[in-house]
């Protein structure tokens, strides 16, 4: 049973390009959230997507946008890119969105910017 | 407030010891508190959680104890082995699933 994939797994960018990470839940699971998490810190909750929906969004600006397709994989755009953006970005999914559903992460895709 | 404040940000434990990481939360809407542990490379995997309700959870050498009252709650780890070396994270959510983590505390058991 394949759990959270990402992909790519790292990634090089230059300041101002525009990126897309990707992300298929567990299988059983339809509720994908994206979060970022800088060095040293814990993870920062981007957004959540549900029923093809963006359900709830954290503090975050409108260069980060999502996508959740019919088969709940899930895409993370990040436009304008910021030296600050250079993090580690993780996708999480769950059976649906009550509190108690455990959040499965994947194992990131590490983005640097330049 | 949205804010999971957690203490120590790091700890090192000789093997067999006991480790506490402790945290602390202000937004009484929080209704499920799961623990996290991450390892150098990899995604946070789920460890044990608690709701609100409940003063204790204790799964394996895992367990939570949890005081709502005073807004804290704490993971305990007996008999810590070196192979529990890892960044551990306390977390909470409210209703839609969203987590609040906390900053993480990076445990070092010394065999």
């Amino acid at each position: 049973d394949a759990g959270v994939t990402q992909s790519p797994t790292h990634l090089i960018k230059t300041r101002g390009q525009q990126v897309t990470l990707r992300c298929s839940p567990k299988s059983g699971h339809d509720t994908v959230s994206w979060y970022q998490q800088a060095l040293g810190q814990g993870p920062q909750f981007i957004f959540q997507y549900y029923e093809e929906e963006e359900r709830q969004r954290g503090n975050f600006p409108d260069r980060f946008s999502g996508h959740q397709f019919p088969n709940y994989s899930s895409e993370l755009n990040v436009n304008a890119l910021l030296l600050g953006d250079s993090a580690l970005y993780l996708c999480a999914s769950s059976a649906g969105t009550f509190s108690n559903s455990p959040l499965h992460f994947g194992n990131g895709t590490r983005l640097t910017v330049t | 407030q949205q804010q999971v404040k957690q203490s120590p940000q790091s700890l090192i434990v000789q093997k067999g010891g006991i480790s506490i990481i402790n945290c602390a939360y202000e937004n009484t809407a929080f209704d499920y508190f799961p623990w996290y542990q991450q390892f150098p490379g990899k995604g946070p995997a789920l460890l044990i959680a608690i709701r609100p309700d409940v003063s204790e959870k204790k799964e394996g050498r895992f367990t939570i104890s949890f005081n709502k009252s005073a807004k804290q709650f704490s993971l305990h780890i007996m008999d810590s082995q070196p192979g529990d070396s890892a960044t551990y994270f306390c977390a909470a959510s409210t209703a839609g699933n969203m987590l609040t983590f906390g900053g993480g505390t990076r445990l070092m058991v010394k065999p």
